[in-house]
């Protein structure tokens, strides 16, 4: 597609379970990127992949959240027996390859946790 | 890590009036990029401008890379243009990362 696509847009799950995020990148861009933006927390880095090299995982906030990035192109952001503090709104980017390049945004996934 | 400050917080303006966003950080960088959220939550690319001067319509963003600091100039103002504009830098020989400012929330009063 044209831009960066994250799906769900919404989802609603209950405190403890798992719960899967997807994005796909803009064709051709090899860098992909997760934040995350809450209301306490602003807009905050989690993960960052570029190629085939290992990816960045400094951001993530504990290990109960992890990604994986298949074949160069999707990635799933899984957050495992989620907590209500995990409520927020997932942001995938990507950027034509790693280094100083403009990061395009998808619309993001809004995540509560009931 | 790098520290990004935005202001105003906050900013009420009358259609058709101009403004001027400021953003200040606390470390050389090699990426800057402006976006507005709108009201939907969506981010929009307004420029990326890690030094320079860039103009895109009613909108034009200035960087001083060597004084750290880049403003975001919105003329003729239009109630299309409210939302929160943010700031986000990425650290020179950093990991490729961007840091967010906290924003600025523009309201335009018809």
């Amino acid at each position: 597609g044209a831009g960066v696509s994250q799906s769900p847009s919404n989802k609603v799950t209950e405190k403890g379970k798992d719960v899967e995020l997807r994005c796909d990148p803009i064709s051709g861009h090899t860098a992909l990127y997760w934040y995350r933006q809450s209301l306490g927390q602003g807009l905050e880095f989690l993960i960052y992949f570029q190629g085939n090299s290992a990816p960045d995982k400094s951001g993530l906030p504990s290990d109960r959240f992890s990604a994986e990035r298949t074949g160069g192109s999707v990635s799933t952001l899984t957050i495992q027996r989620t907590q209500q503090e995990d409520s927020a709104v997932y942001l995938c980017a990507s950027s034509l390859s790693g280094g100083p390049q403009p990061q395009h945004f998808g619309d993001g996934t809004r995540l509560s946790i009931l | 890590g790098i520290q990004v400050e935005q202001s105003p917080p906050d900013l009420i303006l009358q259609e058709g009036a101009n403004s001027t966003l400021r953003c200040n950080f606390s470390d050389s960088v090699n990426n800057l990029q402006w976006f507005h959220q709108n009201p939907w939550g969506q981010l929009i690319n307004l420029f990326y401008i890690p030094s320079g001067t860039k103009q895109n319509g009613r909108l034009s963003a200035t960087t001083v890379a060597t004084e750290r600091y880049s403003l975001l100039y919105i003329s003729s103002s239009q109630t299309t243009d409210s939302g929160v504009y943010f700031c986000a830098v990425e650290r020179s020989f950093g990991n490729e990362k961007l840091t967010f400012g906290t924003g600025t929330r523009l309201t335009i009063i018809p």
